[in-house]
């Protein structure tokens, strides 16, 4: 069963700054099959990046997703205040179970 | 386009729930669905997915055997029958649906409702 391990665990930042947040597999994972959400307080999650760099419908051009192999990576160029929430990866497609990551806590100073 | 889930509640361990999730605004049937599930201030897991039609079910190792998904696409419903309930079940559980339409491959989740509480206490 696939690992994800996300880093670091909080990310402090001012507006303007970049966010660059980690997913590291256990084993090698299909870039087609990697996708991020964001969370924020309350509410549901929110598809961000499918297929390890595609934006989902709606996401602003700031977020950005890259990697290969077991290291993904999802970039918020410049962080903006109401990007504060949690982010996960996930591993899904072909097999079970479908793996999320523990997340990263991104704040915004 | 929404997904709303009901039948969360208080229930003693050893229990049983059914929740449900009402989908409304696409064609239910031509997409897989999956049940996630929250402790609050914790991380996602995963529970179960349900293909389009209701003959490929997945579950999580932790509620394999007590846990049940299912469909009605008439009704564009998802069900979750949970059986013998455990403290450790306790969490907000939210209906998902795959951005794709179903084609046997599992896509990443590009709609979610807002989730219903399930409480499992003595």
């Amino acid at each position: 069963e696939i690992v994800l391990t996300q880093s670091p665990g909080t990310l402090s930042l001012s507006p303007g700054e970049r966010a660059t947040l980690s997913c590291r597999a256990s084993q090698s994972v299909s870039s087609t099959y990697l996708a991020w959400y964001q969370q924020k307080p309350g509410q549901a999650p929110r598809l961000l990046i499918y297929g390890a760099s595609r934006r989902a419908t709606g996401i602003p051009d700031r977020f950005s997703g890259s990697g290969s192999g077991t290291d993904f990576t999802l970039t918020i160029s410049r962080l903006e205040p109401e990007d504060s929430a949690v982010y996960y990866c996930q591993q899904y497609g072909r097999s079970f179970p479908l793996i999320f990551g523990g997340g990263t806590k991104v704040e915004i100073k | 386009v929404q997904l709303l889930e009901s039948g969360g509640g208080l229930v003693q361990p050893g229990g049983s729930l059914r929740l449900s999730c009402l989908a409304s605004g696409f064609t239910f049937s031509e997409y897989a669905m999956s049940w996630v599930r929250q402790t609050p201030g914790k991380g996602l897991e995963w529970v179960s997915s349900i293909g389009g039609a209701d003959d490929d079910t997945h579950y999580a190792d932790s509620v394999k055997g007590r846990f049940t998904i299912s469909r009605d696409n008439f009704k564009q419903m998802l069900y979750l029958q949970m059986n013998s309930l455990k403290d450790a079940d306790t969490a907000i559980y939210y209906c998902a649906k795959d951005g794709e339409s179903w084609n046997g491959v599992w896509d990443a989740f590009d709609l979610w409702g807002r989730g219903t509480m399930v409480t499992v206490s003595s």
